[in-house]
Order: structure tokens, then sequence, then C-alpha cells
């Protein structure tokens, strides 16, 4: 089974770029996670996503971040434009849903430098 | 509000010595626990799970947790430490009412030869 695909890997950008991730959960996952990881620290959510409801945004900082899932399947992070205290590492993960289970299954992240 | 503390950052073993992880918990439901590892530019891989059904937890690649609630614990061991076990680990207790992770903040597991 294919786990949570993240792309790119890697993204490196000046200040004031836009910049943009992308997500593919796993099969049947119907709940999908945004997560930043600075260095050093544990991941922090940004948005969870249950089908294509953004059910938790409350952490996602909404003059310059913005996300979509449309269809309920993948789903895009987009900074615009990005400062420099957005270097950082963003994970995707996605579970069954909420009630079902609450375990989560992560993607290999982004790690994104800004310059 | 749910927490958990992860009381060391660093913790360095010998290879094929025992490995202990500690983590103490806050949360005022019963808790579902979690024990993630994360090795250099990779994404968190779960290594178990305490969901009530047993105080001890076993999980993959030779990993255990046991929960006590007495103690508000909920610590990682390993008898026998491997060189790939050097990674980063992440404890997290789920919120019962929002799913929301709240994670440690880490610590660093290094196994020498």
């Amino acid at each position: 089974e294919a786990g949570v695909v993240q792309s790119p890997r890697y993204k490196i950008i000046e200040k004031k770029q836009p910049v943009a991730f992308w997500c593919n959960p796993i099969s049947g996952h119907n709940t999908l996670y945004w997560y930043r990881q600075n260095l050093g620290q544990g991941p922090e959510l940004l948005i969870r996503y249950e089908n294509e409801e953004a059910v938790d945004d409350s952490q996602l900082p909404k003059d310059r971040f913005s996300a979509e899932r449309l269809k309920g399947v993948d789903s895009t992070l987009k900074i615009q434009p990005a400062e420099l205290g957005d270097s950082a590492v963003y994970l995707c993960a996605s579970s069954l849903p909420s009630g079902v289970t609450d375990t989560q299954y992560f993607g290999p992240g982004t790690r994104l430098t800004v310059l | 509000a749910q927490s958990v503390t992860q009381l060391d950052s660093h913790v360095s073993v010998s290879e094929g010595t025992p490995v202990l992880l500690r983590c103490n918990y806050s949360s005022s439901y019963s808790p579902s626990l979690f024990w993630y590892v994360q090795h250099p530019n990779k994404g968190l891989q779960l290594l178990l799970k305490y969901t009530s059904a047993a105080t001890l937890v076993k999980g993959i690649n030779g990993f255990e947790a046991e929960f006590k609630k007495s103690e508000t614990s909920f610590h990682l061991t390993k008898p026998s430490a491997h060189m790939s076990d050097a990674a980063e680990y992440f404890c997290v207790v789920s919120d019962v009412e929002t799913y929301k992770y709240i994670f440690g903040t880490g610590t660093r597991l290094k196994v020498l030869a």
C-alpha cells in the first residue's frame, strides 16, 4: 500500500515569493492534515480536512497561507508571500475518519528554505 | 488541556544496551498516546499506540511502552539498541474531542558503536 506522498521534497525560494506544496493521502483516508515542523521542535497542526471541508484551520496564518482539498483527495498548501520565518518542514498526514481512529500516517515532508 | 512532556532532549546509549525514552502526559480523559520515530529527512513513522486495551504496548522494531496512570507516564523502551535506532522520537497525545495531536518536543537518540 502506498503511503502519503508529498512533493516537492525540498524547495528554496527568496522571501516574498509564492510557494506551493502538494499532498496525496493514503487511499481511503478521508481526513488530511497539514503540519509545520520548525527545527528542533515537534510538528504543529496548521489545518485539518474532513473530505473537502476544513474543520480546523484555527492555527493557519490566513493572511499568507491558504489550503485547498478539491474533490476530497489531494491537497495543496500555499504560502504567498513567503517570509524568512516560514523556513520549516511542512508535513502532510492522513487518517481514516475521525471517530473511527485517531492514528495518523505521515508523508516525508517538504523542507522549505526561505532566503 | 492535554499535553506531553519529554523529559530528555538527547539520550546516548551504546549499541546493545537498553534504551529508555521518557514521556509524561497530562490529560483530563483517558488518553490515546503514541510514539513516533523520525529518521533524518524522513517522515514520522508510528512505533506504537496506547488506547486502553493493555497497559504494555508492543510496537515495531522491538520497542515497547508501558502506560502508568498513577505516574502519568508512557515511557518507551527497547532491550538492546541498534545503530539503526538513532533518530528523533516523539511522544504524542491525541485530544479526545478534536482528535488533534499534541506533540512533545522530541528526544534525539544517539547510538554509539
